[in-house]
């Protein structure tokens, strides 16, 4: 059974920085992409950036650029997602998901975990 | 990027109904389009992809129709545990998007 389950998600202050985690089991994960979908408060879904199975390919959504980092350590069979320059508007349920490919920029999602939720206070 | 257009925001069926929802999209996407559903406080889970194939698990009940820019998730006869939020996403081009969701309430 594939099981995603994040963490990291806390209050930040505005500017601040964070690490959400998110550790998968149940599939070869370093077979798939992997990518992080970000839900705000009461709103609908947008994806925030994705990863190759290798790590070697990632994307970003224009929103978070330049400001986030996404990264995996296929060894520990774990997703990251590395938080800087925080804004109100990144307050978010942040939600790890695997993709149904080893790379493609445009995600099909297959699975999602339940989520952590990072709030950051203005 | 692909705006997706969903509607209507909100739909009222009664349990044992047929509901249509829809899909547009501002360009073509192909068949690349993708049906989630999202219990409260649980991530979405994918019930349809490429735009007619249910995923691993998921009922009958379910099916997805279109292509290019006009789709359909229909839910042949509502169950209590389909009162729930949909959304649709594309695949085909980057930036994926996501449309802003249908829910489905009870009658």
């Amino acid at each position: 059974e594939v099981q995603l389950l994040e963490s990291g998600g806390m209050l930040v202050q505005r500017g601040g920085s964070l690490r959400l985690s998110c550790a998968a089991s149940g599939f070869p994960f370093r077979s798939y992409a992997m990518n992080w979908v970000r839900q705000a408060p009461g709103k609908g879904l947008e994806w925030v950036s994705g990863i190759s199975g290798s790590g070697g390919a990632t994307y970003y959504a224009d929103s978070v650029k330049g400001r986030f980092t996404i990264s995996r350590d296929n060894s520990k069979n774990t997703l990251y997602l590395q938080m800087s320059s925080l804004r109100a508007e990144d307050t978010a349920v942040y939600y790890c998901a695997k993709d149904s490919e080893f790379e493609r920029r445009s995600p099909l999602l297959v699975y999602w975990g339940q989520g952590t939720l990072v709030t950051v206070s203005s | 990027e692909v705006v997706m257009t969903q509607s209507p925001a909100t739909v009222s069926v009664s349990p044992g109904e047929r509901v249509t929802l829809s899909c547009r999209t501002s360009q073509t996407v192909s068949s690349n389009l993708a049906w989630y559903q999202q219990k409260p406080g649980q991530g979405p889970r994918l019930l349809i992809y490429d735009a007619s194939t249910r995923a691993t698990g998921i009922p009958a009940r379910f099916s997805g129709s279109g292509s290019g820019t006009e789709f359909t998730l229909t839910i042949s006869s509502l169950q209590s545990e389909d009162f729930v939020v949909y959304y649709c996403q594309q695949y085909n081009n980057w930036p994926a998007t996501f449309g802003g969701g249908t829910k489905v309430e009870i009658k």
